[in-house]
């Protein structure tokens, strides 16, 4: 299986301000169509992941234009320009180039 | 526009099988563009895949090694729905379950049902 590692677990950010989030995966994600099998998703509190980012940097239906994802390989990172209130909860990022699919451990952001 | 509605028992007791049901409306069981998915999440595994269904010309299943040999995902063409069941369960079984859709053009699980929390008690 794939494993997916998150960086930070935890992250306390001011509104207005930016945050970075970071997903290692133990193999590449890149296929050589050159498309990363990444996405990223936001968990609020009480309710279902929902879809931000996919293969690796484009936004889903609806997504806000502060969040941004980038990265090849086995690197990618989660851009939040400006936070807002709003953007609480847990950030997760998956593989999305073999079964099983697996998740990073989550990244809970929170405001300062 | 997709919607999942999930069903079924919030509490099962060991060593009984969990059974859940996700309806779907907005698109088909059997779209060869769609892949349909279930998913726990528990304080102690996290987000966790349990598997998915697919139609490609004929079905597929693929199944998470952590739980093969105990589960069943099952599509019902006539009622456009998709099932789980998970036989043997014990209190480790005992998180919140959901289903998803994977579109084969996003490669991302775009529609969630609404989550359904499980406990396994006697």
């Amino acid at each position: 299986d794939i494993v997916m590692t998150q960086s930070p677990l935890s992250l306390p950010v001011t509104p207005g301000e930016p945050a970075s989030i970071s997903c290692r995966s133990s193999q590449s994600l890149r296929q050589s169509t050159g498309y990363n099998y990444l996405a990223w998703y936001l968990q609020k509190p009480g309710q279902s992941p929902k879809l931000l980012i996919y293969l690796g940097s484009n936004r889903a239906s609806g997504v806000p234009d502060r969040f941004s994802g980038s990265g090849s390989g086995t690197d990618f990172t989660l851009k939040i320009s400006r936070v807002e209130a709003e953007d609480v909860g847990i950030y997760y990022c998956m593989q999305a180039l073999q079964a099983p699919r697996t998740f990073g451990q989550g990244t809970k952001l929170e405001i300062k | 526009q997709v919607h999942l509605q999930q069903s079924g028992p919030g509490l099962v007791k060991p060593s009984q099988t969990l059974s859940l049901t996700c309806a779907i409306s907005g698109d088909s069981v059997s779209s060869d563009s769609a892949a349909w998915n279930w998913l726990r999440q528990s304080p102690s595994r996290g987000l966790e895949w349990l598997g998915r269904t697919y139609f490609r010309s004929k079905w597929y299943n693929d199944y998470a090694v952590s739980v093969k040999g105990r589960i069943i995902i099952d599509p019902d063409i006539s009622k456009n729905q998709f099932s789980l069941q998970l036989t043997s369960v014990t209190p480790d079984d005992t998180a919140v379950y959901y289903c998803s859709r994977e579109w084969k053009a996003v490669s991302g699980l775009d529609y969630w049902g609404q989550g359904t929390l499980v406990t396994v008690s006697s």
